[in-house]
């Protein structure tokens, strides 16, 4: 099945610095790359996504990049606030069916004023 | 905005108790899934659910667990004699048809004792 890798596991930032986390994925057959943010005592949203027809998107201060050869997808957050800080997911699934995402294991993000 | 609520938003049981997790999906949403995030580790996929059975379920979901859509709106978790392990924070998510995003309920956390 799918594995999902994601670093780091902890990143701590100040307002303003870039925020750059990375997943590798396993399954050469995952095609969709979800990113979802959660807060504390929230579930997980979904913050933005990127198909593997494409290799980045962007929405705002958010980018995605993928690189289907080296199996690597990457979440970019420019002008961090504190507000952006959360726990970070990445997952990988395949189109079709179920959509069943295989999430990482998180990136809990701390944005100092 | 629509959103996916879920009831409790904690339960404590003892272990060999059966308990059972309530969920409200979007209501228009086709697709359906339970997911558990046991304490500081990633969230991994239960179940899902569609056209009133289960489509995939994981290996994490055993005999002691089961679902139900009983009446069109609520999608319940049912596990049947809970053990120590089985704490942890558990997602419901819905999802309308085609290729749509999942939408995350705030989750019920469920300590076993």
């Amino acid at each position: 099945g799918e594995n999902v890798e994601q670093h780091p596991s902890t990143l701590s930032v100040q307002e303003g610095d870039s925020a750059v986390i990375k997943c590798t994925y396993s399954d050469s057959a995952s095609n969709y790359f979800p990113w979802y943010k959660q807060e504390l005592g929230k579930g997980p949203q979904l913050i933005i996504d990127i198909r593997s027809n494409v290799g980045e998107k962007k929405d705002q201060r958010i980018a995605v990049t993928l690189n289907k050869t080296a199996k690597h997808f990457s979440l970019h957050i420019t002008e961090t606030q504190p507000e952006d800080s959360a726990v970070y997911f990445c997952a990988a699934s395949k189109t079709g069916g179920s959509y069943i995402p295989t999430f990482g294991r998180g990136t809990s993000l701390i944005v100092h004023p | 905005e629509p959103e996916v609520t879920q009831t409790p938003s904690h339960q404590v049981t003892q272990m060999g108790q059966e308990v059972i997790l309530r969920c409200v999906p979007i209501s228009n949403h086709l697709y359906f899934y339970w997911y558990r995030q046991i304490l500081g580790q990633k969230v991994e996929f239960l179940v899902s659910f569609y056209n009133n059975e289960i489509s995939e379920k994981s290996e994490i979901f055993d005999d002691q667990f089961s679902v139900e859509r009983p009446d069109g709106s609520n999608f319940t978790l049912k596990i049947r004699s809970t053990k120590l392990e089985d704490s942890a924070m558990y997602f419901c998510a819905s999802r309308a048809g085609g290729p749509s995003e999942q939408f995350f309920g705030p989750g019920t956390r469920l300590t076993v004792l």
